[in-house]
C-alpha cells in the first residue's frame, strides 16, 4: 500500500525562524518518486522539488532544503530563515509503479511577521 | 514548458445543472491526464485516470456515472460533473503526464491551476 502521512496538521512560526515540515512515507516500491508542493491560497499546487529513491543526497535551493533517509522512509522540508510568502499548505506526495500520486494531508504553515 | 490550464477556474451553477471542466496541456502531450477533488482544508484526493482514447478508470466510491470523463485528444481531457449538487461543490484538479519521442514520462505530473465549483 501506498500511504503518506504529514503529522502536522499547523504549524507557525515568526518571521525568520526556520522550520521543518515532516513527511513519512509507506510503499512496496523498490523504485518511487517523493515529491513536495507548496499550494498558496490561490490554490495551484507549485512544484518544489522531486526526487528518486535511488538518490538520497539532501538537496538545498535557497532557504529551502530537504533531507531524504530511506531508513526511516522520511522526506523532511525545511524552510531557513522563513518569510511571510513562505505562508501556504504544503503538501508531500509519493509515486511508485502506475504512476498514480499519493499525497499526504498537508501541513498548512502560517510565518508570523 | 509543460503548462497545464484548466477553464473555468471557478464557476458557480445550481443545483440540478451540469458543469464541463476543462483540463488543456498547453505544450505537451499527453496519453494521461488525472482528475483530483479537494475539499476545504483536505487533501487532493484522486476521482479518476484519464486515458487518450479509452474510458477512464475511476477511483473507488467515485460515481462514473455523476462524473463523465472524456479524453479525446492528446491535450484535452473534460471532466462532466452531471446533475450537481451542493456537495460537489469543491476545487477540482488536474493534471498530465507528459508524452515526448513516444515515451510517457511516469512520475512526472504536472498540475493545472484548479477549478473551484460551488454549486448552489
Amino acid at each position: 500500500a501506498q500511504k503518506v502521512t504529514q503529522a502536522q496538521t499547523e504549524i507557525s512560526v515568526v518571521e525568520k525562524e526556520d522550520v521543518t515540515l515532516d513527511c513519512v512515507y509507506e510503499t512496496r516500491d523498490t523504485t518511487y518518486y517523493l515529491f513536495w508542493y507548496k499550494q498558496p491560497p490561490s490554490g495551484e499546487l507549485v512544484f518544489l522539488i522531486r526526487r528518486n529513491s535511488f538518490d538520497e543526497q539532501n538537496e538545498i535551493s535557497g532557504r529551502y532544503s530537504w533531507n531524504f533517509q530511506k531508513s526511516t522512509s522520511s522526506f523532511n522540508f525545511t524552510i531557513t530563515a522563513s518569510q511571510v510568502v513562505d505562508s501556504a499548505v504544503y503538501f508531500c506526495a509519493l509515486s511508485g509503479t502506475g504512476n498514480q500520486f499519493y499525497f499526504g494531508t498537508g501541513t498548512s504553515l502560517t510565518v508570523i511577521p | 514548458g509543460a503548462v497545464v490550464s484548466q477553464h473555468p477556474s471557478w464557476v458557480i451553477c445550481k443545483s440540478g445543472t451540469s458543469v464541463k471542466i476543462e483540463c488543456r496541456s498547453l505544450d505537451f502531450q499527453a496519453t494521461t491526464m488525472f482528475w483530483y477533488r479537494q475539499f476545504p482544508k483536505q487533501s487532493l484526493m484522486l476521482m479518476a485516470t484519464s486515458n487518450e482514447g479509452s474510458k477512464a478508470t475511476y477511483e473507488q466510491g467515485v460515481e462514473k456515472d455523476k462524473f463523465l470523463i472524456n479524453h479525446a485528444s492528446l491535450t484535452l481531457s473534460t471532466l462532466t460533473v452531471t446533475s450537481a449538487h451542493p456537495e460537489d461543490s469543491s476545487f477540482y484538479i488536474c493534471s498530465a503526464n507528459r508524452l515526448a519521442g513516444g515515451r510517457t514520462f511516469d512520475n512526472e505530473q504536472f498540475f493545472g491551476p484548479g477549478t473551484r465549483l460551488t454549486v448552489l
